[in-house]
C-alpha cells in the first residue's frame, strides 16, 4: 500500500511569514514528487515537482526532498492571503500519483 | 484549448440513474487520468489512458465504472446504476509524460 501523509492542519501563519509544510511518503523507491495547490471548490493547481534531493527554488516557492528521511516539504516565503489554500503533496507510482489528505493553510492579514 | 476542460461542472442524479462525465485534456496530451476526490481528502486514481489505450483501471471502484477515450482525445468516464457513495469530485487530468494538469472537475451529487 503506497501511502502519502500529511498532517491536515490549519497551519495559521501571519502574512509576510516563512510557511512550512511537510508530507512523508512510505515507498523508499520513489521518484517523482509534486505539490499541488487546490482552493476550495477549484482544481489542483501544479505549484512545484522536484526529482533529485536537495532544494529546488522557484520564485516564492522551496521544495526540499531527502529521500534517506522519506520526506518532502514545502517552504513558502513571505506568505500572503491569496496563499491560503489546501496543498496537496503527491508522489508518483508508475503512471499514477497519490496524493496525501492535504495541509489547509491560512495567512493571517 | 488551454487547459483541461471537463463538463458537465455540476451534475445531480438520482440514485440509480446513469451518468457520464467528460474530460476535454489539453491538446497533444497523450496521458489520460481520472481520479475521484471525496470532500477533505486528495484525490484518488481511478485510470489511466495512454492515446486510446486504458493501461490502467486499478482504482475502478467497481464494475459500475466504466471509461473510454475512443480516438485518443476526448475522455468519458460513465458510472451505471449511481449510488450515494459515488456522490464526490470527478477530476481529470492529462500529461505529456510529465507532470499532470488537472480540470476543475465535476461535482457528482446523487441523490
Amino acid at each position: 500500500q503506497k501511502e502519502v501523509e500529511q498532517n491536515s492542519g490549519p497551519l495559521s501563519v501571519p502574512e509576510g511569514a516563512i510557511a512550512s509544510l511537510n508530507c512523508t511518503y512510505s515507498d523508499r523507491g520513489s521518484q517523482s514528487f509534486f505539490w499541488y495547490r487546490q482552493y476550495s471548490g477549484k482544481s489542483p493547481e501544479l505549484i512545484m515537482f522536484i526529482y533529485s534531493n536537495g532544494d529546488k527554488e522557484d520564485g516564492r516557492f522551496t521544495a526540499q526532498l531527502n529521500k534517506a528521511s522519506q520526506y518532502v516539504s514545502l517552504l513558502i516565503r513571505d506568505s500572503q492571503p491569496s496563499d491560503s489554500a489546501t496543498y496537496l503533496c503527491a508522489v508518483r507510482y508508475g503512471n499514477k500519483l497519490v496524493f496525501g489528505a492535504g495541509t489547509i493553510l491560512r495567512v493571517k492579514s | 484549448g488551454a487547459g483541461v476542460s471537463q463538463s458537465p461542472r455540476y451534475k445531480v442524479a438520482k440514485r440509480g440513474q446513469d451518468v457520464a462525465l467528460r474530460c476535454d485534456p489539453i491538446s497533444g496530451h497523450v496521458s489520460l487520468f481520472w481520479y475521484q476526490q471525496a470532500l477533505g481528502q486528495g484525490p484518488e486514481f481511478l485510470t489511466y489512458f495512454q492515446n486510446e489505450a486504458q493501461l490502467d483501471k486499478s482504482g475502478l471502484p467497481s464494475d459500475r465504472f466504466f471509461a473510454e477515450r475512443p480516438e485518443g482525445s476526448v475522455s468519458t468516464l460513465k458510472i451505471q446504476r449511481t449510488q450515494q457513495e459515488d456522490s464526490a469530485v470527478y477530476l481529470c487530468a492529462s500529461s505529456l509524460g510529465g507532470p499532470q494538469h488537472f480540470g476543475d472537475g465535476t461535482r457528482l451529487s446523487i441523490l
